[in-house]
């Protein structure tokens, strides 16, 4: 498989539940982001990792838990979210952070919070 | 104020002609990028082109090219010979000062494009 893939493609969970989004990259890239897109709203970072290191937190709330184990692989731990966290999650790698080298992304993850 | 303002929401083209989307950007950095994705409706950002704030020339990447002007801190996009494929929303995204440890991109909040057969 190549590129950037991210599973699941569809996610409903109700507010008490625990879940966890996956994301992998086959490109050989060291850093990795997620993004929420909520609707009418522009893209929004929330994490960045660089050689498996968070860079940067951008004052994502604590129910959204990122872990990377490696340079290939970011997931999104999600525990007691909320119905405004309702949004398409995007996952993105890029060769190294500090760069001006373009982010590829996944799919992504359409999440619905009932 | 917002560091990218797109401010088309929708747009329709017919078929074949070319199509300008509209992306202003506020910066102080005077290192810095420009980009345009493609998302189409099955979500995945699909990277289109760049232009550094050094770069003299505008970039062109096939039928796409980024029309920029410095002192206005204008980066619209050209689509030339529209296709029906074309149809998505269309983000300008900036990344200001690479510096290791400041990833952020920020992304405008798009125009959806429509291509009339």
């Amino acid at each position: 498989e190549t590129g950037v893939t991210q599973t699941p493609r569809h996610l409903v969970m109700g507010m008490t539940n625990k879940k966890s989004l996956k994301c992998e990259q086959h490109l050989g890239h060291n850093a990795m982001y997620w993004y929420k897109q909520s609707a009418k709203k522009p893209l929004e970072l929330m994490f960045v990792y660089n050689f498996k290191e968070q860079t940067e937190n951008n004052s994502v709330p604590s129910r959204f838990s990122p872990e990377c184990p490696n340079s290939s692989h970011l997931f999104l731990h999600l525990h007691t979210l909320q119905p405004e966290d309702s949004a398409l999650y995007l996952c993105a790698s890029s060769p190294r952070g500090g760069s001006y080298n373009e982010q590829f992304f996944g799919p992504g993850t359409r999440l619905t919070v009932l | 104020a917002q560091k990218i303002t797109q401010t088309q929401p929708g747009m329709f083209v017919q078929e074949k002609e070319a199509v300008t989307l509209d992306c202003t950007y506020d910066t102080s950095d005077q290192s810095y990028g420009l980009f345009w994705y493609k998302q189409p409706s099955s979500g995945e950002m699909i990277f289109l082109i760049y232009q550094g704030s050094y770069d003299e020339q505008n970039a062109t990447e096939g039928r796409y090219s980024l029309n920029f002007q410095k002192a206005r801190k204008s980066a619209n996009l050209v689509i030339s010979a529209s296709q029906l494929g074309d149809s998505a929303m269309y983000f300008c995204a900036m990344r200001e000062n690479p510096n290791f440890g400041n990833e952020k991109l920020t992304f405008g909040t798009g125009t959806r494009l429509t291509i009339i057969p």
